[in-house]
This record gives structure tokens, C-alpha cells and sequence, in this order.
């Protein structure tokens, strides 16, 4: 079963103005990561933040993690319609699962031009 | 850096037809590997892993199995499809540099599977 669950399933925004995703989980976590796919194609690793971190940025990416309300949420600013594509937050327990990720179900963000 | 082959890339089978579609990893050695599948419009789930050459672990029983023959080499197989087993299928192998057990997944292009 998936652990992580996004929210919104679905987001529709302008170009410039910011997108905000959240995802929940339900064990213990080690990091949370999130990830991009654009359509029909594999997913790319944007951001990991690890479960003793509550914020971290990589250029127009913000992610926050709160570990007390199990949640997590990745802030695009200024987006762009090149970031139009869906958004999954996986887990990773760490210890002896062997890297193993559980993946949420996905935002699909359409930015539009 | 690191590279994922996936073949093929699509596919279209008829219910009762064997599978084997194919992983291979470049720029690496002895990566974990994974097999994820994607139905259409959802998450992924995990299928199988393997920490080395020979050793795999199910994820879920299923129509399925897996096979690591060498140490970059990932195949996943059936004797017989279903149409539940319609998906984008998923490898995935340990970014380089990244922790064994905790670091980040990098994934190939994904074959997708039509089972008719």
C-alpha cells in the first residue's frame, strides 16, 4: 500500500505564481524525498530532506518537513510551464529496507503559459 | 555518470503471453535494483529489489518474478500476462554516491505494458 499521499491530487496555475504540494505519511521515515515525472517518462530525484531537517531549498524549490504531523510539503516558486508535470513524495524507513521508497500517489501541476 | 537502459520501451501482448523486459546499468557497481510498476494516473508500486547478483525480494505475490543474472542486469518475467498486469514498469538503481540504504533513486525510462 502507499504510505504517502499528496495533496492536491491535481493543480492548475498561471506561470509565475507559486505551486505548493503536500504529502502524508503514516510510519517512521528516515527522509522524504520528492520527485518529478514528466509524462510517460521515468522520475527525477528533485530534493531529499531528512527526517532530522524541517526545511530545505534547492534553487526554486522549497521543502518543508514536519515529522510531528507526518507531512512534508515541496513550494515552487515563480513556476514556470516547463514544470508542468506530476510530483510524488516517497518515504525511505531507513535502517534495513534496502533503499526501498513508497511513493504517494502524485500531484499533477500544469503550469499554464 | 550513471546510465539506464530499459527495453522495451513498449509493448503489446495478448493475456497468456510470456514477458521479459529488460534492465541494464551503466556507470555503477553492485547498485541495489528495483523494479516499480505504475498503473495509469497513480503512484508507484513497488514489485521487486535486489542487493546483489541472485538475490531477489518480492514485494507483493503477483503474476510476476525476477532475475538478477549479472550485477548491473535486472529482468522481470512471466510465463503467462495478464490483463492486471497492464502498467509502466519502473527500474530504478541507487544514485551514485548516494547512501546504500537511504540516498536517492535513479530511474530509466520506463517500458510500458499493454496486455490485450
Amino acid at each position: 500500500s502507499q504510505q504517502g499521499e499528496e495533496d492536491p491530487q491535481a493543480l492548475s496555475i498561471q506561470e509565475g505564481e507559486n505551486a505548493t504540494m503536500n504529502c502524508s505519511y503514516k510510519t517512521s521515515i528516515n527522509n522524504l524525498q520528492w520527485y518529478r515525472q514528466n509524462s510517460g517518462r521515468g522520475l527525477v530525484h528533485l530534493i531529499l530532506i531528512r527526517s532530522n531537517e524541517r526545511e530545505k531549498h534547492s534553487g526554486r524549490l522549497r521543502v518543508t518537513l514536519d515529522t510531528s504531523k507526518k507531512s512534508s510539503s515541496l513550494l515552487i516558486t515563480a513556476s514556470r510551464a516547463a514544470d508542468t508535470a506530476s510530483y510524488f513524495c516517497a518515504t525511505n524507513a531507513g535502517g534495513t529496507s534496502y533503499g526501498k521508497l513508497t511513493f504517494g500517489q502524485g500531484t499533477i501541476l500544469t503550469v499554464h503559459p | 555518470s550513471q546510465t539506464i537502459h530499459q527495453w522495451p520501451a513498449t509493448l503489446v501482448q495478448p493475456v497468456g503471453s510470456p514477458l521479459s523486459l529488460e534492465c541494464t546499468v551503466e556507470g555503477t557497481s553492485n547498485p541495489n535494483l528495483y523494479w516499480y510498476r505504475q498503473a495509469a494516473g497513480r503512484g508507484l508500486q513497488l514489485l521487486f529489489y535486489s542487493v546483489g547478483i541472485g538475490q531477489i525480494s518480492s514485494e507483493v505475490p503477483q503474476n510476476l518474478s525476477a532475475s538478477r543474472p549479472q550485477d548491473r542486469q535486472f529482468i522481470l518475467s512471466s510465463k503467462k500476462l495478464l490483463l492486471s498486469d497492464s502498467g509502466f514498469y519502473l527500474c530504478a538503481c541507487k544514485g551514485q554516491g548516494s547512501a546504500p540504504n537511504t540516498g536517492e533513486l535513479f530511474f530509466g525510462e520506463g517500458s510500458r505494458l499493454t496486455v490485450l
